[in-house]
């Protein structure tokens, strides 16, 4: 079966950096997406990789290796602002979003 | 670019009766639009997939009876939750897809907050 696993939550202070980890078993791979989703509200985009490596994007940074089916995004100088979830999804080859659970982050000041 | 609105953001209603929700993509014409309910605490779940002028797609265990779906137009989709109880209040999302970018990405509406009374 297809599986997206992410930690259900995790805790950071405002100014760190903080990652969040996210593995996939799918069958067939068109890409890998995050999102941040606020209480309440709709997912909006953050990244997408499909070829390994890292991918940069102000204080926000994803990377993929696809060989481990791994996948992590990077939030550095982390602010109260930040405190959301984070949804890892995976395009399979039927180009379908298979979703993670999603990681709750808490900043803390 | 690439706006979602769907409406209305948040519907109350007595359980039996049908309730409908309008998906829309504002700024750009959307080849396939998707249906995404969530419950608290949950991940997104995917409902269905619609494209203009074709029956939608649902997933397992979505009854297609219950929740009826019409992408009538390249910019419209709506979705109605017919004879609605209160196991059927959550979150609705919808996403739209141009099919412009080589990955498909999706544009997420603000969501409808359905509480069945």
């Amino acid at each position: 079966g297809q599986n997206i696993d992410q930690p259900t939550e995790m805790t950071a202070t405002e100014g760190a950096i903080v990652q969040i980890n996210c593995t996939y078993q799918t069958s067939g791979f068109n890409g890998l997406f995050w999102y941040q989703q606020h209480a309440g509200e709709a997912p909006t985009f953050l990244s997408y990789n499909v070829l390994d490596g890292l991918e940069e994007k102000g204080r926000f940074s994803s990377f993929l290796s696809r060989s481990k089916g791994y996948s992590y995004l990077l939030l550095k100088e982390l602010q109260m602002k930040d405190s959301a979830s984070y949804l890892c999804a995976v395009m399979d080859s039927n180009y379908q979003l298979i979703w993670g659970a999603g990681t709750k982050l808490i900043i803390k000041p | 670019g690439a706006v979602v609105s769907q409406h209305p953001s948040w519907v109350i209603c007595k359980s039996g009766t049908s309730v409908k929700i309008e998906c829309r993509s504002l700024d750009f014409q959307a080849t396939t639009m998707f249906w995404y309910r969530q419950f608290p605490k949950q991940s997104l779940m995917l409902m269905a997939t619609s494209n203009e002028g074709s029956k939608a797609t649902y997933e397992q265990g979505v009854e297609k009876d219950k929740f009826l779906i019409n992408h009538a137009s390249l910019t419209l989709s709506t979705l109605t939750v017919t004879s609605a109880h209160p196991e059927d209040s959550s979150f609705y999302i919808c996403s739209a897809s141009s099919g412009e970018q080589t990955y498909n990405e999706q544009f997420f509406g603000p969501g409808t907050r359905l509480t069945v009374l």
